[in-house]
């Protein structure tokens, strides 16, 4: 049963135009939502977080919108940059309890 | 001055051995956990230590052992290695176990290949 899904595979984004990851999660519960980036052959690293409490959180080129009433997030990159291909992994959970994460996305950005 | 560290990063054996995965932070954080990444790339949880005890333990089969010597170290021993255990193992920590507030520090991964 995947709470947190992340339906697309693959995405291909030209340099500098917007890239926009999708999230969606079925346990209403989830209070606490977060982004990691992944390179190849290395660990999955911290990019943004948003509590259920607020709609929207902005951390440079990074930003994350939830929409708790379609139990859907996602992730806006303005502008892409060619260092942005990476694997992006949503995850959720529910306070003091595990993180739950997606299967990720893998974007490409083409110079 | 690596945050979170694993060895070996790859390991390939028989099945039926018995093999061991180390982590070490040198963070300072209470809470480490182990994840296994399958082949179908989802990141799932199999324990959580804070402070050297175990908080969460996921439905995972008894051959795998976690073992948290102080809390700077989660090791992973697996008996009786089979097929299906192959996958990607991250270490993590985190300052605290409240994903609310604190968000998860990774190690590279140890590749382990079950033939």
């Amino acid at each position: 049963d995947q709470q947190v899904k992340q339906n697309s595979p693959s995405l291909s984004v030209q340099e500098g135009r917007i890239s926009i990851l999708n999230c969606d999660y079925t346990n209403s519960m989830f209070d606490y939502f977060l982004w990691y980036k992944k390179y190849p052959a290395e660990g999955p690293t911290f990019l943004i977080s948003i509590s259920s409490i607020k709609d929207k959180n902005e951390d440079g080129r990074f930003t994350v919108f939830l929409n708790k009433s379609a139990k859907h997030l996602s992730l806006h990159i303005v502008p892409s940059q060619p260092g942005d291909s990476a694997v992006y992994f949503c995850a959720a959970s529910v306070s003091y309890d595990k993180v739950i994460f997606g299967p990720g996305t893998s974007l490409s950005v083409i110079p | 001055d690596t945050a979170v560290s694993q060895t070996p990063k790859y390991l390939v054996t028989q099945m039926g051995n018995d093999k061991s995965i180390k982590c070490e932070q040198n963070l300072g954080h209470d809470t480490m956990y182990w994840y296994k990444q399958d082949s179908k790339k989802f990141l799932k949880i199999m324990f959580s230590y804070n402070n050297k005890e175990l908080i969460i333990n996921e439905t995972v089969p008894n051959r795998f052992s976690p073992k948290s010597p102080d809390k700077a170290h989660l090791n992973l021993h697996i008996n009786s290695l089979e097929l299906g255990d192959s996958a990607v193992y991250f270490c993590a920590s985190s300052q605290d176990g409240l994903a609310k507030y604190n968000e998860q520090f990774f190690g590279p991964g140890t590749r382990l290949t079950v033939l």
